[in-house]
């Protein structure tokens, strides 16, 4: 029944590495999310795709970069980690999750990301 | 420009007293607003979110908002509190016509049921 997966949950990972987060979504979604979560300041987009091989910035894409090749699947890479980026990130789905559902953003369970 | 506050970054209340989690949006057009919960260590769970229609929109677990455009805002409500919807709690809106779906995210009330 889960519709968004994250690649991981716990992630540990050293500054200067480069991390790579995976999204996939089975409800042939076209728009598709990412974002981080941090105390106090809610959901930041990052970025976000309209459709595979589209991508947008969002708020804070510094330091991000993304990758969709096939529409199901999303991806979020950090090309030097930095202590700045551990957070939560969340990957989100917009769309019907089954016929008779709402049309809203579906979202995967999260990774947690340590950067030492 | 967009964007959602959510004024209080805590509301304690008793099992079994109605709860209110507070939310005001600005938006330039007509405005898509949507409620989500998120259980510890878990994604977001969509609640319920208004487009158009009856002012008082209901959701899952017992759950309903109170649209009120002369106000700006879309309160959260609930009868009767339960212990099990302590989480943390985001408003969200999307401005009408948006192509993109994009959501702007209030910074979240944590929710504390006390039995």
């Amino acid at each position: 029944d889960v519709k968004v997966t994250q690649s991981s949950r716990y992630l540990v990972k050293r500054t200067g590495e480069k991390v790579f987060l995976e999204c996939v979504q089975d409800m042939d979604h076209e728009n598709m999310f990412w974002y981080r979560q941090d105390p106090g300041l809610g959901l930041r987009l990052i970025y976000f795709s309209y459709d595979v091989k589209m991508k947008e910035k969002g708020d804070i894409p510094e330091g991000y970069s993304v990758s969709r090749e096939k529409k199901e699947r999303f991806s979020l890479i950090l090309e030097s980690a930095s202590t700045n980026q551990t957070s939560m990130y969340l990957c989100a789905s917009h769309g019907y999750e089954s016929a008779g559902a709402q049309e809203t953003q579906y979202f995967g369970p999260g990774t947690r990301l340590l950067v030492l | 420009a967009q964007s959602v506050a959510q004024p209080e970054d805590q509301v304690n209340v008793a099992e079994g007293n109605p709860l209110t989690v507070k939310c005001t949006y600005s938006v330039s057009g007509n405005p898509y607003l949507f409620w989500y919960v998120q259980y510890p260590n878990r994604g977001l769970q969509f609640l319920l979110k208004y487009i158009t229609g009856d002012n008082l929109v209901k959701g899952s677990y017992g759950f309903e908002a109170e649209f009120n455009k002369s106000q700006t805002s879309f309160h959260l409500k609930k009868p009767s509190a339960l212990v099990s919807d302590s989480a943390l709690y985001f408003c969200a809106v999307r401005e009408d016509g948006g192509a993109t779906n994009k959501l702007i995210f209030g910074t979240g009330t944590l929710l504390a049921v006390q039995p």
